[in-house]
Parts: structure tokens; sequence; C-alpha cells
């Protein structure tokens, strides 16, 4: 079975541009959420997804983020525009449920903005 | 708001040492998980804990959830070179009941 599957595993932007993070959760699973991991920060919950619908973005870090779920299989994180300090390894993860139970992660895009 | 911190942040220990890792919250949380986090890795999920008090053993780890559930620890046997990770407690709590996960413990086993 395919686990969550990311794209674009690494990507290199310069500062100012638009960055499209991807994802695919696992079929069948109806919560998504949206992580970023930097040294300084750990592991912080950006936003997540129930059924398609963004339950709660107080995670998100200012208006130049923003999240999509269109459909049930595939969501986006984009950064218009980036800074430097948006480099980070992005990661979503999705379960089968809202209730809290195990998140299952995807391998992450590496985020590096010059 | 929440806050989950863990410590040590760091531990080196020789082969065959045991190892432990210490959560706490800052509020109740009605359940904890861990995962582990292998070098240029994702976070794997590990076990879950719901009850007070509740111990749980996988091999060589056990997992412990405090009586007043703002607590955990995990305890590793003997490790071995494969538990080399970052260790994250991640709690569940508060009015949304999402996840916040743990600062993590990096472990460093040397053979």
């Amino acid at each position: 079975d395919a686990g969550v599957i990311q794209s674009p595993r690494h990507e290199v932007t310069e500062m100012g541009q638009e960055v499209t993070l991807r994802c695919k959760p696992i079929s069948g699973h109806n919560s998504l959420f949206w992580y970023r991991q930097t040294m300084m920060r750990g592991l912080e919950l950006l936003i997540y997804f129930n059924n398609n619908v963004p339950i709660d973005d107080s995670g998100m870090p200012e208006d130049r983020f923003s999240a999509k779920m269109p459909n049930a299989s595939f969501s986006t994180l984009k950064i218009q525009p980036s800074e430097p300090r948006d480099s980070a390894v992005y990661f979503c993860a999705s379960s089968p449920g809202l209730a809290v139970i195990e998140q299952f992660f995807g391998p992450g895009t590496r985020l590096t903005v010059l | 708001g929440q806050q989950v911190m863990q410590i040590p942040q760091y531990q080196h220990v020789q082969e065959g040492e045991d190892f432990t890792t210490y959560c706490n919250s800052s509020t109740t949380l009605s359940n904890i998980q861990w995962y582990k986090q292998r070098p240029g890795g994702h976070p794997v999920f590990l076990i879950q804990l719901v009850k007070s008090g509740e111990v749980k053993k996988q091999k060589r780890l056990t997992f412990q959830f405090g009586e007043a559930k703002k607590n955990s620890s995990l305890h590793i046997t003997a490790t071995q070179t494969t538990d080399v990770g970052t260790y994250f407690c991640a709690g569940a709590g508060g009015a949304t009941n999402k996840l916040i996960f743990g600062t993590g413990t990096l472990l460093a086993v040397q053979p």
C-alpha cells in the first residue's frame, strides 16, 4: 500500500518566489495535517483538515501561507511570497479520523529559500 | 497555550546501556502518543497511551503515562544502534484536542 505521498521532495527557490507543496494522503483517510519542522521550533502543526474542510489553521504563520484540500486525495500548501525564514522540512500526515489516533507521515519536502 | 517539553534534548549512550526520555505537558492530556524519527526520515508512530497510569511494552521499549495524565516516559532497555533517532511525544488535550508534539530527544548510540 502506498503511504502518504509528498512532492517535491526538495525545493530550492529564491526569496519572493511562490512555492507550492503537494500531498496525497493515504486512501480512505479523512484527516490531513501539515507540519513544519525546524531545528529552532521543532515540529509545528500548521493546519489540519477533516473531510476536506479546514478545522484549525491557528498554526499558519502568516498570510503568506495558505492551504487547500480540493478533494479527499489531494492537498496543497502554498507560500507566496517565500522568505529565507520559511526554509524548513514540511511534512504532510494523514489519519483515518479526526479523533486522536495514529498519524501517518509523508517523507517531507525540504524547502530552501535563498 | 499548551506546551509539551521533553528532557533531555540529547543523550549519547554506549550500546547496551539503558535510555529514558521524559515528557511533560503544561495541561492535562486526553492521551499521549510516541513517535520515532530516524535521521533524515519522517516521524513514525510507536504507541498511544490513554489511561491514567498506563504502562505498555514493545520488546525493549516501555512507555508510561502519568497518574495525572500530564507526563509520560519512554524507557529503552539495552540500547542498540538501530535505536538511533529522535523520539517525540505528542499530547492531545485542551479545547481542540489536536496533537502538540514535544521538543524531542535525540538518541545517539555508540557501538
